[in-house]
């Protein structure tokens, strides 16, 4: 069966620095693997998408995503902070070919000036 | 181009009322889905419709909460009796395809509250 986990409840950074919020995932066959941003009171925004044979994804606000196989995982970066990026992060991940997109519980993201 | 659209954005009922949420798709996409989202269980998938046709409701929590998408532009989800339980946010997404790479685009979601 799929999964996904997000090991951190809640990241907290300067602004300016860098940011990760981590993701590893379980699937069976090939992942299928997605970025959600939700700021208050909104719905989740896609962000970015695992493109086959791209370790490195770009996405929407300066944000990348590092996926590695081996590690299983697809952890969200961007290199410099802003505090308007504070928001809640969600992985999702969808095994194979078809199938429902599998989110994780969330990540909180504060950035403080 | 519009994103998904749902109404109201805020409900406030008193319990045993029957409450109707609504959605609109984006325009071209033939998946819908129903989510629920609570502090205690996260993001939790409730239905999602093929075509105008439901494909699964095994995330449906019981049978006072029901769906129905008469037409391409269109979705409800009600619940009936309501009860203080079903306090959450209801968030409707569409996507073109099931599969693949194909995100799921979101509405802002309906805050319901049952006192």
């Amino acid at each position: 069966a799929q999964s996904v986990a997000q090991p951190e409840d809640q990241v907290n950074v300067a602004e300016g620095n860098p940011l990760t919020v981590k993701c590893t995932y379980s699937v069976s066959g090939n992942p299928y693997l997605f970025w959600y941003v939700q700021y208050p009171n909104r719905g989740l925004q896609f962000l970015l998408k695992y493109i086959t044979g791209d370790n490195l994804v770009k996405g929407s606000y300066g944000f990348e995503a590092e996926f590695n196989k081996s590690q299983t995982s697809f952890h969200l970066k961007k290199p410099s902070a802003l505090v308007s990026d504070s928001a809640l992060y969600f992985c999702a991940v969808r095994d194979g070919g078809q199938g429902n997109l599998i989110f994780g519980k969330g990540t909180k993201l504060s950035v403080k000036p | 181009d519009a994103g998904v659209i749902q109404s109201p954005r805020h409900e406030v009922t008193e319990m045993g009322q029957e409450v109707t949420l609504r959605c609109k798709p984006i325009s071209g996409h033939d998946y819908l889905f129903w989510y629920r989202q609570t502090m205690m269980r996260g993001l939790e998938l409730l239905i999602y419709f093929n075509n105008n046709v439901p494909i699964d409701d095994s995330g449906m929590p019981e049978d006072r909460f029901s769906a129905k998408m008469p037409n391409a532009s269109f979705s409800t989800l009600k619940i009936q009796p309501s009860e203080p339980r079903d306090s959450a946010v209801y968030f409707c997404a569409s996507s073109r395809t099931q599969g693949g790479n194909q995100p799921q685009h979101f509405g802002d979601g309906t805050r319901l509250s049952i006192l």
